[in-house]
């Protein structure tokens, strides 16, 4: 069975400062990682995800997220935060051909003008 | 419509009583789930709907919940019996193919918002 722990659950940046968002995972069998982004009242949108290949991904918006077997990582960065990134992520994993998306718990990010 | 709808947006009950949300994927996915949202917990899977094969339903909480989905469309989500710890926002999702998951492309509603009191 697939897991996802995501490091806080709060994260406040200055606008113009970079975002990191922590997300590790447990899986059995090779994983599919997404993340995930809700606005205030909206539903979910995907931000990037990663399949195979590459594993450095590029996503939406100047997101991207780094696949780490080792660290069994996926963490989200953007170099340089937007008032309107302010929303909250959602890191994601699925085993190989599966169709259940199990999710973190979100971390909520605020950003400081 | 364009995205997957949802309704009620909002729904506020007394406990004891049932309740229906209902769900209208996009045309032409074939995949439907509902996950339920709590606050600070994620979000909870409840159950997959693909094609005409048998639901996964290893996700609903208890028997007072149950989900059906009429012609491999329009989904509805009934609670009976709601109780306090039901409330929560109940979110269903659509994809294009069965393999949601490996594709990774689900598409969310806004959500209906249950409150039990």
């Amino acid at each position: 069975a697939q897991s996802v722990t995501q490091l806080g659950s709060h994260v406040s940046v200055s606008e113009g400062a970079l975002v990191l968002l922590r997300c590790n995972y447990s899986s059995s069998v090779p994983p599919y990682l997404f993340w995930y982004v809700q606005y205030p009242n909206q539903g979910l949108q995907l931000l990037l995800k990663y399949t195979t290949g590459a594993t450095l991904v590029k996503g939406i918006n100047g997101f991207e997220a780094e696949f780490k077997k080792s660290e069994t990582s996926f963490h989200l960065t953007k170099p340089s935060a937007h008032m309107s990134d302010a929303a909250e992520y959602f890191c994601a994993v699925s085993d190989l051909g599966g169709y259940k998306l199990s999710f973190g718990a979100g971390t909520t990010v605020t950003v400081r003008a | 419509g364009a995205g997957v709808s949802q309704s009620p947006s909002n729904k506020v009950t007394e406990k004891g009583k049932d309740v229906e949300l209902r769900c209208d994927p996009i045309s032409g996915h074939t995949a439907l789930y509902w996950y339920r949202q709590s606050l600070g917990q994620g979000l909870e899977f409840l159950i997959y709907f693909q094609g005409n094969s048998a639901p996964d339903k290893s996700g609903l909480p208890s028997d007072r919940f149950s989900a059906e989905r009429t012609g491999g469309s329009v989904s509805t989500l009934t609670i009976q019996r709601t109780q306090q710890e039901d409330s929560a926002v109940y979110l269903c999702a659509s994809s294009l193919r069965g393999s949601g998951g490996a594709d990774g492309e689900l598409f969310f509603g806004e959500g209906s918002r249950l409150t039990v009191l």
